[in-house]
């Protein structure tokens, strides 16, 4: 009864380091999406895979990448990391993104820091 | 452009009162309206959500929602507080969104912050 599993919960990384944050998620669903949470920010949408073999960028994409590698994973990778990205990261996925009445399943989140 | 409101940072309520969440939204077209908890240290779960039809939406643990669409809101509403509803509650519209080519889906509010005082 896993549901959507996030690799790790925390982690620190000095400014100019590289890391991928895993996701995946055990039930089947077509759609999985990256958010970030900052205080008094609520949550925005970094990336989201519609389906299997497709990306698109949500509201905040710089400074991010994303591989949908199969239908059950869905990574983001910070390339050059800054500290403007230090943030809580939650993966989430959706049986079908064809609706916009979809309900969101989350993990549990990874906590970065960027020094 | 698609916002969501939630005036009030944080709420302070005694175990036993009542309690209201407000929420505003700005959406052209008719809403897909949404309710989450965050528990500390956890993701998001669903509490409820509004389509269509009946104005006042049952969620799980007690709580319900009523859509005014007179007055563009959606406010959580709960008889009577346990202390175990201490958390951090988001109200979201299901969205078409333009990134730039792309379609997002739900815009958050920024969240309320419940406390539940003995």
């Amino acid at each position: 009864n896993a549901g959507v599993t996030q690799t790790p919960k925390f982690q620190v990384l000095k400014t100019g380091q590289s890391m991928t944050l895993q996701c995946a998620q055990d039930m089947n669903h077509n759609s999985m999406y990256w958010y970030r949470q900052d205080p008094g920010m609520g949550l925005r949408l970094i990336y989201y895979s519609a389906s299997e073999g497709t990306t698109d960028k949500g509201e905040v994409p710089n400074g991010y990448n994303v591989s949908r590698l199969n239908k059950r994973e869905f990574s983001l990778r910070l390339e050059s990391a800054a500290p403007s990205q230090t943030s809580v990261y939650f993966c989430a996925s959706s049986e079908d993104r064809g609706d916009i009445n979809e309900k969101l399943f989350f993990g549990s989140g990874t906590q970065l820091s960027v020094l | 452009a698609q916002s969501v409101t939630q005036p009030d940072i944080h709420i302070t309520v005694s175990e036993g009162a009542s309690l209201e969440l407000r929420c505003n939204y700005s959406y052209g077209a008719t809403p897909y309206l949404f309710w989450y908890v965050q528990s500390p240290g956890q993701g998001l779960q669903l509490l409820l959500k509004y389509f269509s039809g009946d104005t006042l939406v049952q969620g799980i643990k007690g709580f319900e929602a009523e859509f005014k669409r007179s007055q563009s809101s959606f406010n959580l509403r709960k008889p009577s507080v346990h202390w175990s509803d201490a958390a951090e509650y988001f109200c979201a519209v299901g969205a078409l969104i333009n990134y730039g080519g792309s379609q997002g889906n739900l815009i958050f509010g920024k969240g309320t912050k419940l406390s539940v005082k003995p």
